[in-house]
């Protein structure tokens, strides 16, 4: 079974710099299939992510991702004030499909 | 504008059932696999289960698997989740969420709904 472990559990940073989170998998993700997701408190998780490096619809250009096998990275190049959240990752490559991450907390330092 | 409207949580006691609904609108419904995920209070995403466009194939979590039921009304724009037997680990806010495909293949999310919450107490 696949587990993914998020590091670190928090990131405290200002406005202005640059983030870097990251998700480690048990065993290699079949065919990069990780996606990554932002939730704001109270609010749904929104899909950032998905193919490893693929941003997804109306997604600002700041948030990249890379990686292959079992490590990958999700970076925010700036941080705005609206990118303070919680971001999961997510694999669905290997069973069992659609296993989360446990979150990185973005928070203002 | 894609819209995912849950319904059907509460205050549920530990072995009885609740049956949860999600209408879909803003795109071809019957287009796309379906899926539900959950999250407890204050804790991470779990997936729970999902199905395919025409219900051909369909898959559950290890945690729900044999008390909880997925279906979808391609007619009526909606998603379903009976859930049985529910325990209170099953307590949690519990998401609607579009798959970006047909199938089952790729298990991501690219809209969601609000969540409706299920809670299991006596």
């Amino acid at each position: 079974e696949i587990v993914l472990t998020q590091s670190p559990g928090t990131l405290s940073l200002s406005p202005g710099e640059r983030a870097t989170l990251s998700c480690r998998a048990s065993q290699s993700v079949s065919s990069s299939y990780l996606a990554w997701y932002q939730q704001k408190p109270g609010q749904a998780p929104r899909l950032l992510i998905y193919g490893a490096s693929s941003r997804a619809t109306g997604i600002p250009d700041r948030f990249s991702g890379s990686g292959s096998g079992t490590d990958f990275t999700l970076t925010i190049s700036r941080l705005e004030p609206e990118d303070f959240a919680v971001y999961y990752c997510q694999q669905y490559g290997s069973s069992p499909r659609g296993t989360f991450g446990q979150g990185t907390k973005v928070e203002i330092k | 504008e894609v819209q995912l409207v849950e319904s059907g949580g509460g205050l549920v006691q530990p072995g009885r059932s609740l049956r949860l609904s999600c209408a879909a609108s803003g795109f071809t419904f019957d287009d796309y696999a379906m899926h539900w995920v959950r999250q407890a209070p204050g804790k991470g995403l779990e997936w729970v289960s999902g199905i395919s466009w025409n219900s051909g194939s369909i898959g559950y979590a290890d945690s729900v698997k044999g008390r909880f039921t997925i279906s979808r009304d391609n007619a009526k724009n909606s998603l379903y989740l009976q859930m049985n037997s529910l325990r209170a680990e099953d307590t949690a806010l519990y998401y609607c969420a579009k798959g970006v495909g047909s199938s089952l293949v790729l298990y991501y999310f690219d809209y969601w709904g609000q969540g409706t919450l299920v809670t299991v107490s006596s």
